[in-house]
C-alpha cells in the first residue's frame, strides 16, 4: 500500500461528457503528478501540482486540467471527452517537485472508459 | 528536447536466464530511478540512483548509473516468473522527470 488512493476506480461516460478523478496524496507529501496510461503504453505525464500550483504540463490539450488542494489532494478534469481519452489515469504522489522529487508513490489508477 | 531511450522494447527470456534492459540520456542527467510495473497494476518504484558510477543491488537485481550520468542499467540474474512486468526508467534533470517507454519482460516457465 502506497498511501495513494484514487477515485473512482472505474467509470464510464459518452464523448463530451466531463468527468472528474479525484487523488489523495500520502501524508506529508506536497507534490502530485497526473498520468494517463493507454492499454500497453507507458504513462504519459499530464501535470505536476506542487503546494497548490501547476508545475509543468505534459502535451496535453487545455481540457485536461487540474486543481490541487491545501491538504495536497488533487483532481483531475477533463472536458469534452474524446474516445482517445479512454485509459487509465495515474496519479503519484511525491515529496519535492521537478526532476528531483524523488520516489513517487502511485495510486491504483482510474479507468475510463468513453463510448 | 531531452529525451530518454529505453531498450530493449520487449524481452522474453526462459526462467533462469539472465535479463537486461538499458536507459540512455543524450544529457547528463541529475539522477535516475527504475519502476516495475505488474499486468493490470501500478508503477511501483524499485531504485533510485545518484551518484556518477553508482551500482546498487536488491537481491537478484542489479542497477548501475554510467560515470557520464547519461545512462543506467537494470539487470536481473536467473529471472523468475515473478519478475514478469514493464520495467520504466525516469530521468530526472533540475526541471522535470523523463520516462522511458519501458521494456516489457515475458518470462517462460
Amino acid at each position: 500500500e502506497t498511501g495513494v488512493t484514487q477515485s473512482p476506480t472505474h467509470l464510464i461516460k459518452t464523448r463530451g461528457q466531463q468527468v472528474t478523478l479525484r487523488c489523495s496524496s500520502q501524508s506529508g507529501h506536497n507534490t502530485v503528478s497526473w498520468y494517463q496510461q493507454a492499454l500497453g503504453q507507458g504513462p504519459q505525464f499530464i501535470f505536476q501540482y506542487y503546494r497548490e500550483e501547476e508545475n509543468g504540463r505534459g502535451n496535453f490539450p487545455p481540457r485536461f486540467s487540474g486543481l490541487q488542494f491545501p491538504n495536497y489532494s488533487s483532481e483531475l478534469n477533463v472536458n469534452a471527452l474524446e474516445l482517445d481519452d479512454s485509459a487509465l489515469y495515474l496519479c503519484a504522489s511525491s515529496l519535492g517537485a521537478g526532476g528531483t522529487s524523488g520516489e513517487l508513490f502511485f495510486g491504483e489508477g482510474s479507468r475510463l472508459t468513453v463510448l | 528536447g531531452q529525451q530518454v531511450m529505453q531498450i530493449p522494447q520487449y524481452q522474453h527470456v526462459q526462467e533462469g536466464e539472465d535479463f537486461t534492459t538499458y536507459c540512455n540520456s543524450s544529457t547528463t542527467l541529475s539522477n535516475i530511478q527504475w519502476y516495475k510495473q505488474r499486468p493490470g497494476g501500478h508503477p511501483v518504484f524499485l531504485i533510485q540512483l545518484v551518484k556518477s558510477g553508482e551500482v546498487k543491488k536488491q537481491k537478484r537485481l542489479t542497477f548501475q548509473f554510467g560515470e557520464a550520468k547519461k545512462n543506467s542499467s537494470l539487470h536481473i540474474t536467473a529471472t523468475q516468473t515473478t519478475d514478469v512486468g514493464t520495467y520504466f526508467c525516469i530521468a530526472g534533470n533540475n526541471r522535470k522527470l523523463i520516462w522511458g517507454l519501458g521494456t516489457s519482460l515475458a518470462v517462460n516457465p
